[in-house]
């Protein structure tokens, strides 16, 4: 079973900052998920990656295949970014995907 | 667009009783998925259908059962509710024409939050 490991848990940051959430997992995977949960709990898909980078917004994911790891950032963020960020993997033939417990991001005005 | 509709939105049931949770989906999704949050844990998967007519377990799938009634709806049965059942529930769906594998992105409900006193 894939182990997915997301860091910082939580994360507090003043409105503008630059951001990083970083998602480690420890075996071989077809596609990595960047997911956003919302305070009211709806669950949003914001990436799915399988190598390489992708942005949409102020908001980029990068992936590295030998490395095991992947990073969210966001740029200049903003309060209405505050949500609990959420990694899963989905391996090679499989459709279930393994989730991390999430990042909690907190953005002060 | 709906997308994914779950059904009920908040659920206060006692130990011992049934209830089926609904989730219904209006992409023409091929797979759909049943999972918990809990506290400190990440979403685990209870059952799963990679296509009408077939369904799996997940991770967690025990004091569960679950139904594919046709393409668009995947309902969840609990049989004889317990406290350690309390949790919320969402509903996914993936997967149109021949993809139905996981590198598909998954398009979420808005949970059903279930608590059983």
């Amino acid at each position: 079973k894939n182990e997915v490991e997301q860091s910082p848990q939580n994360l507090t940051a003043q409105e503008g900052e630059f951001i990083t959430i970083n998602c480690s997992y420890s075996v071989g995977i077809s596609a990595l998920h960047w997911l956003q949960q919302h305070p009211g709990g709806g669950i949003v898909s914001l990436f799915m990656l399988s190598s390489g980078k992708k942005k949409h917004g102020r908001l980029i994911a990068t992936i590295n295949i030998q490395e095991k790891h992947s990073s969210l950032h966001i740029t200049a963020s903003h309060p209405r970014d505050s949500a609990v960020y959420i990694c899963a993997v989905g391996g090679a033939g499989s459709y279930q995907l393994t989730f991390g417990k999430g990042t909690k991001l907190s953005v002060i005005p | 667009n709906a997308g994914v509709t779950q059904t009920p939105k908040f659920q206060v049931l006692k130990t011992g009783q049934s209830m089926t949770l609904q989730c219904a989906q209006d992409m023409n999704h091929n797979s759909m998925y049943w999972y918990r949050q809990d506290p400190g844990m990440g979403l685990r998967l209870i059952y799963y259908s990679a296509s009408e007519g077939t369904t799996d377990k997940g991770e967690v799938p025990n004091g569960y059962n679950v139904s594919r009634l046709n393409k668009r709806e995947f309902s969840l049965r609990l049989e004889s509710a317990a406290p350690s059942q309390t949790s919320v529930y969402f509903c996914a769906s993936s997967g149109t024409g021949g993809s139905i594998m996981s590198n598909q992105p998954q398009h979420f409900g808005d949970g059903t939050r279930l608590s059983i006193l």
